[in-house]
């Protein structure tokens, strides 16, 4: 069970935005800024997001990331079939002095 | 270029120790903490833990206190990740990050098997 919930899967069709939350506490997500990753099978995680809203460079700009409160966004618009992958949410837990990982999110380009 | 590149694949028997190396290179190794990150197969994603390449100091997960020790040799800018105790369930992919999670090794498959 993940300190940070994330819905296990989220699909839609090329074109579309699709969102995919991650849900936390006031000690973790409340308080401190949140990291996206995007996996593909057989790879490392690849940064998309961090602190809250930024992206690195070279992360297109069809993807951001929004905040409020205790829960963190990921949107993706412009939805490609090469976006099919996994995505995780992270941040810091101030009651566990650790970071911690939502439990990922598979999304299905359709 | 900034590159973490880690040592290869292990097979250990239970109860056995497993070290892992993620060599750094394209940066000044003594300005980034060092995080270790592990999957196990159709898993997500877990942080055990980061050392400060400066100081030596680590910070670990409650979960691998007693069985994780995270070193660093400054002049071979290598870290190193040492799990010992090692139980079927520890099999899983570790993966080293640079502070910030900007660049990642590419992962080491440690598998547990009698």
């Amino acid at each position: 069970q993940s300190v940070l919930t994330q819905p296990p899967s989220a699909s839609g069709t090329p074109g579309q935005r699709v969102t995919i939350s991650c849900s936390g506490s006031s000690s973790n997500v409340g308080r401190n800024t949140v990291y996206w990753f995007q996996q593909f099978p057989g790879t490392a995680p690849k940064l998309l997001i961090y602190r809250d809203d930024q992206r690195p460079s070279g992360v297109p700009g069809r993807f951001s990331g929004s905040k409020s409160g205790t829960s963190a966004s990921l949107a993706i618009s412009g939805l490609q079939s090469e976006d099919e992958g996994d995505y995780y949410c992270a941040t810091w837990a101030d009651t566990l002095n650790g970071w911690v990982f939502g439990g990922g999110t598979k999304l299905t380009v359709l | 270029q900034v590159q973490l590149v880690q040592s290869g694949a292990e097979v250990k028997q239970p109860g056995a120790s497993v070290r892992v190396s993620c060599k750094a290179s394209g940066y000044t190794f003594t300005d980034y903490y060092v995080h270790w990150v592990r999957q196990a197969p159709g898993q997500g994603l877990e942080w055990m833990g980061w050392i400060n390449p400066n100081s030596g100091g680590t910070n670990h997960a409650q979960k691998f206190r007693g069985r994780v020790t995270m070193t660093g040799d400054t002049s071979m800018t290598t870290v190193y990740m040492e799990l010992s105790s090692l139980r079927f369930d520890d099999t899983a992919i570790y993966y080293c990050a640079r502070r910030g999670y900007d660049f990642w090794g590419q992962g080491t498959l440690v598998s547990v098997s009698s």
